[in-house]
């Protein structure tokens, strides 16, 4: 069974670091397209990064130089690991497995929540 | 703002047809497939459709979608209270190499 939990959410100050962590389980990370997702309060889902199985990666324009995603194979876990924090990055991230490449996603956590604030 | 578009809002009343209609371009609906999803407050997103019209194991056939040129609609049948919840759609888009959402439909059931 496909599984993913997130863990690393925090309360931050702005221009902070914070790394994110999800766990996989019931597939490999390294054979799918893997992605975060965030949803700030009130809002909609918005798209933040996908890696692909062949290693390229692409992010979108909110967070590209910011946010870097990458995958430990041996663990079977995706990371995001966030730079220079805004209060705008302020929403819970979800991690998500990609249907196919360049498709969205099927399997998704349950999140984790990250708060920008001083 | 979201690069698909979605009413705030739908409502209906138990055993009632009610569809959420998403609107996008030639970048992203016109020329990829389409996903529609379910969110509760606390829970990870539910796929309900991929592929434009196409249902995960487990989602009943009450819910059904279709996509015509760069929109897209979901529609719900015979609808019930546990129905209550935000629906998004996504789509991949060609120009950002990267998904794109509705900014979500929020369905009231009387």
């Amino acid at each position: 069974e496909v599984s993913l939990v997130e863990s690393g959410g925090d309360l931050v100050q702005p221009g902070g670091s914070l790394r994110l962590s999800c766990a996989a389980s019931g597939f490999t990370v390294s054979g799918h397209s893997m992605n975060w997702v965030r949803q700030a309060p009130g809002k909609g889902l918005e798209w933040v990064s996908v890696l692909y199985s062949d290693g390229s990666t692409y992010y979108a324009d909110s967070v590209k130089g910011r946010f870097t995603i990458s995958r430990d194979n041996s663990k079977n876990t995706l990371y995001l690991q966030m730079k220079s924090l805004r209060a705008e990055d302020t929403a819970v991230y979800y991690c998500a497995r990609g249907y196919s490449y360049g498709e969205p996603c099927d399997y998704w956590g349950p999140g984790t929540l990250v708060t920008v604030s001083s | 703002q979201s690069l698909l578009t979605q009413p705030p809002s739908a409502s209906g009343t138990p055993g009632q047809r009610v569809t959420i209609t998403c609107f996008g371009s030639a970048s992203n609906i016109g020329s990829n497939y389409v996903y529609w999803y379910q969110l509760l407050p606390g829970t990870a997103p539910k796929l309900l459709i991929f592929r434009n019209n196409q249902r995960p194991s487990g989602v009943p056939d009450r819910f059904s979608a279709s996509k015509s040129g760069s929109s897209a609609s979901l529609a719900i049948s015979g609808l019930r209270s546990d129905d209550e919840a935000d629906y998004s759609c996504a789509a991949w888009d060609d120009s950002l190499s990267g998904v794109v959402f509705g900014g979500g439909t929020k369905l009231t059931v009387l």
